[in-house]
């Protein structure tokens, strides 16, 4: 079974740029899950998808957006980049209870 | 305010050696409890969950859930140097469309050879 896809592998950005990342589930997962982990820092959820619908949000900015599309593979979308933006963004997708993470997203914004 | 905590470490044991790894959560409502292991760069892991009051046992990994306590444990047996790795606890608490998880700031575990 194929797990949780993630692209690109690494990004890099300049500040005040959009950046738009990627995510496919395990198959017959219906949740997404975005986090953002930055150097030295816990994993911070950021956004929650479930059946097309967000279900919860993080403390984050409304420039943190995303959509989860019908054959539940999700979108996270970062407006108006800043360098403190920087971070390991992983995504995770879960049928019930577990989650499984994929290897993660790595953004540089300069 | 929903919280993991953990002790950040670093916890040193040599090898051949248990490890303990602990976590108290402050929400109530928290149903279920998983531990990943996430090595320098890479993404965590999922090594074990645990839903029900008491132990569970994986192989060299047990975990141990108090829930009057809202403490969760993780031993290691047999400690290895690949099990060097930082180890995050996360509290859930599901509802019908899945599970939010709450995480700590992990504990990082070295084991000397």
């Amino acid at each position: 079974e194929a797990g949780v896809t993630q692209s690109p592998t690494h990004l890099i950005k300049t500040r005040g740029q959009q950046v738009t990342l990627r995510c496919s589930p395990i198959s017959g997962h219906t949740s997404v899950y975005w986090y953002q982990q930055a150097l030295g820092l816990g994993l911070q959820f950021l956004l929650w998808y479930d059946e097309g619908e967000e279900r919860n949000r993080g403390n984050f900015p409304p420039r943190f957006s995303g959509r989860q599309f019908p054959n539940y593979s999700s979108e996270l979308n970062v407006n108006a980049l800043e360098l403190e933006d920087s971070a390991l963004y992983l995504c995770a997708s879960s049928r019930r209870y577990e989650q499984y993470f994929g290897p993660g997203t790595r953004l540089t914004v300069t | 305010q929903k919280e993991v905590e953990q002790n950040s470490g670093p916890l040193s044991v040599p090898e051949g050696a248990i490890a303990s790894l602990n976590c108290t959560y402050s929400d109530r409502g928290s149903q279920s409890f998983f531990w990943y292991r996430q090595y320098s760069g890479k993404s965590p892991e999922l090594i074990m969950f645990i839903y029900s009051n008491g132990d569970k046992e994986d192989g060299r990994f047990t975990a141990q859930l108090n829930k009057a306590s809202q403490y969760v444990s993780l031993l290691i047996r047999d400690s290895q140097p690949s099990d060097s790795a930082t180890y995050l606890c996360a509290a859930g608490v599901a509802n019908q469309a899945g599970t939010a998880l709450i995480f700590g700031k992990g504990t990082t575990l070295s084991v000397s050879s």
